[in-house]
Formats: C-alpha cells, sequence, structure tokens
C-alpha cells in the first residue's frame, strides 16, 4: 500500500522567506503524488499534482513541488512566504489504479511570522 | 461555484446516541467519501462510494456506516456514538475521470459526550 511521510507537524517561517515542506513517498508502482491546502475553517483544496509528466509541477499562489524519483520525495517549495500562506499542507499518493483512494500525511501547520 | 455542503459546522452528541451527518454536492460527481481528521493523525478514509447504492470501506469504518440513496447525498452514520469518535469529520467528492481531485466541505466537529 501506498503512503506518504511528512516531518515536522509545526513550521514556522518568516514572512518573505523561503517555505519548505518534506514529503517523501512510498509505492509499488509509479505514484500520483498531491499537495493540498486547508486554510482556517475550511475543507482542504487542491493545491497541485504530479502525474508523471513533468517532474516540477506548478500550483496555485506561488507554489511548486519537483518530484525526484531517486529520492522518493515530492518537496513543496514557495520563494518568499505571505501571511496569507499561514494553513495546513497535506501531501497524498494514490497508485492511480482506478480506486481514486488517496493516502494523506498527516499534515504540516505552516505559522509565518511577520 | 463548485460546492459540498454539510450539514453542520459543530454538533454534540451523547454516548450511545445514533448519529447522523449528512453531505451534498452539486457537481454531479460520482466519486463521495468520508474522512476523519485528528491532530496529529492527517486525513483517515473512512468510506467512499463510486455510485448509487454503492459503498467501500476506508481504512478506519469500525462504528460507522453509510448511506447513498441518491447521487448528490452521502450520509455518515454513527450507530452508537463513542467518546473516541470526537473528531473532525470531512466529507469529499469528485467525477470517476478524475478521482484524485477532491472538492471537500468544510466540516463538521462532532463532539460525544
Amino acid at each position: 500500500a501506498q503512503s506518504v511521510t511528512q516531518l515536522g507537524s509545526h513550521v514556522s517561517v518568516s514572512e518573505g522567506a523561503l517555505v519548505l515542506l518534506r514529503c517523501n513517498y512510498s509505492s509499488s508502482v509509479p505514484p500520483y503524488l498531491f499537495w493540498y491546502v486547508q486554510y482556517p475553517n475550511q475543507g482542504l483544496q487542491l493545491l497541485l499534482k504530479y502525474t508523471s509528466a513533468a517532474t516540477l509541477v506548478k500550483g496555485i499562489n506561488g507554489f511548486e513541488a519537483e518530484f525526484k524519483k531517486s529520492e522518493t520525495s515530492f518537496h513543496l517549495t514557495k520563494p518568499s512566504a505571505h501571511m496569507s500562506d499561514a494553513a495546513e499542507y497535506f501531501c497524498a499518493v494514490s497508485d492511480h489504479g482506478g480506486n481514486n483512494r488517496l493516502a494523506f500525511g498527516k499534515g504540516n501547520q505552516v505559522v509565518v511570522i511577520p | 461555484d463548485v460546492k459540498v455542503t454539510q450539514s453542520s459546522r459543530y454538533l454534540v452528541k451523547r454516548t450511545g446516541e445514533k448519529v447522523f451527518l449528512e453531505c451534498v454536492q452539486d457537481m454531479d460527481h460520482e466519486n463521495m467519501f468520508w474522512y476523519r481528521q485528528d491532530p496529529g493523525l492527517g486525513l483517515r478514509l473512512i468510506y467512499f462510494s463510486y455510485d448509487v447504492k454503492m459503498k467501500e470501506k476506508g481504512d478506519i469504518p469500525e462504528g460507522y456506516s453509510v448511506s447513498r440513496e441518491k447521487k448528490e447525498r452521502f450520509s455518515l452514520i454513527l450507530e452508537s456514538a463513542s467518546t473516541n469518535q470526537t473528531s473532525m469529520y470531512l466529507c469529499a467528492s469528485s467525477f470517476r475521470t478524475e478521482g484524485e481531485k477532491l472538492f471537500f466541505g468544510s466540516g463538521t466537529q462532532l463532539s460525544v459526550l
């Protein structure tokens, strides 16, 4: 079964600094990988996804992620943090085997310090 | 705009009560899902459905059941609520052809006392 690991439940970043959230996956087949974001008092929304096309994927709000097969990673980055980036971020993996099931990581709560 | 609506934002129930959590989507999605979200544990899949009257167990189905009588509505049922079912419950839906792109409701925070 596929799974993802996100380390460090809380991540603090200064406004204007680089945002880096790490995600490592485990999958027996080439995976589809996703980042979802949850703003306060809202449901999750899709930030970006990797589905075996370009390894560098750009998402909404200036975020991007790079798929690295050799490192089994799909880390999320944003060059310059904004206060509005304060949210919880979830990495997820699917085996795209037709059952549409996602396995989510435990999440990273991002705090942006002014 | 895409919409997944969960009937209650906050719900307080007593141990042993039967609890219904309702979810409605207006996007004609085939797939619907129920997750629970707990601090430090992320999202865990309870049940999902690919079509009307179809249901599949997720990773943590014990203590829950579901009903999907209409395409737009997916109900989660706690037959006899227990304190360890206190959690945030999230409903989601997606198209069959793009199943991993989930649209989520804003959640129901259930407290079982």
